[in-house]
C-alpha cells in the first residue's frame, strides 16, 4: 500500500527567501507525483504533475523534482512571497487504471513579510 | 470554464438524517472522484468512477453511496449521517492532472 509523509507538517520562513518541501512516498512504482496547493477553506489548486519518466517540472517560481529510486519529490519556491502562504501537498498516482491518488497530509507555508 | 461544481458549500445534518452531495463536472472527464478531508489526515478516498455507470469503492467507503448515470455528475450519498461523518468532502475530476471541486463543509450534530 502507498504511503506518501510531509514532513515539516508546518514551515515559516522570511519573505524572499529560497524554500524546499519534502514528500517521499513508499511506493517507488508511481505513474506520476502532483503537487497542490491549499488555501483556507478552500479548494485544491493543481500547481505541477511530474510523470514517471520525468526528472523535473517547472512553473514560474516553482520547481518540483521526482527521484523515484528514492521515494521522493521536492517542490522549490524561489524567492517566496506573503502569497504563498498555503497548504502545500502531494500526492502520488498508483495503480494506473483505477486512478488513485493517495495524498501526503501536506505541509503548512506561512511566509513572513 | 466552470471545472467541477460542488453543492452545498456548507450544510449542518442531525444525526440519522440523509443527503445527497451535488457534483458536476463540465470537462468530459471519464474519471471522478470524491474525498474526505479531516484535520490532520489528509485526504481519503471514498468512491470513484472511470465512467458512466461504473462505480468503485475507495478507502473509507462505508456509510456512503454512488451512482454516475451521466459523464458529468456524481452524486454522493450520505445515508443516517453520524458524528463521524463530520468533515469537508472533496469532488475531483481527472484526465491527464486532477481538478477539484471548492469543497463542501458538512458537519453533523
Amino acid at each position: 500500500k502507498q504511503e506518501v509523509t510531509q514532513i515539516p507538517a508546518a514551515l515559516s520562513v522570511p519573505e524572499g527567501e529560497n524554500l524546499v518541501l519534502n514528500c517521499s512516498f513508499t511506493d517507488s512504482a508511481i505513474y506520476n507525483l502532483q503537487w497542490f496547493r491549499q488555501d483556507p477553506g478552500k479548494g485544491l489548486t493543481s500547481l505541477l504533475l511530474i510523470q514517471s519518466s520525468q526528472r523535473e517540472q517547472t512553473s514560474g517560481r516553482l520547481n518540483a523534482s521526482l527521484d523515484k529510486s528514492s521515494g521522493r519529490s521536492t517542490l522549490y519556491i524561489a524567492a517566496s512571497q506573503p502569497g504563498d502562504s498555503a497548504t502545500y501537498l502531494c500526492a502520488a498516482l498508483t495503480n494506473f487504471g483505477n486512478e488513485k491518488l493517495t495524498f501526503g497530509t501536506g505541509t503548512r507555508l506561512t511566509i513572513i513579510p | 470554464n466552470a471545472g467541477v461544481t460542488q453543492t452545498p458549500k456548507f450544510r449542518i445534518l442531525k444525526i440519522g438524517q440523509s443527503m445527497t452531495l451535488q457534483c458536476t463536472q463540465d470537462m468530459n472527464h471519464n474519471y471522478m472522484y470524491w474525498y474526505r478531508q479531516d484535520p490532520g489526515m489528509g485526504l481519503k478516498l471514498i468512491y470513484y468512477s472511470v465512467g458512466a455507470g461504473i462505480t468503485d469503492k475507495g478507502e473509507v467507503p462505508n456509510g456512503y453511496n454512488v451512482s454516475r448515470s451521466t459523464t458529468e455528475d456524481f452524486p454522493l450519498r450520505l445515508e443516517l449521517a453520524a458524528p463521524s461523518q463530520t468533515s469537508v468532502y472533496f469532488c475531483a475530476s481527472s484526465a491527464y492532472g486532477y481538478t477539484f471541486g471548492s469543497g463542501t463543509r458538512l458537519t453533523v450534530v
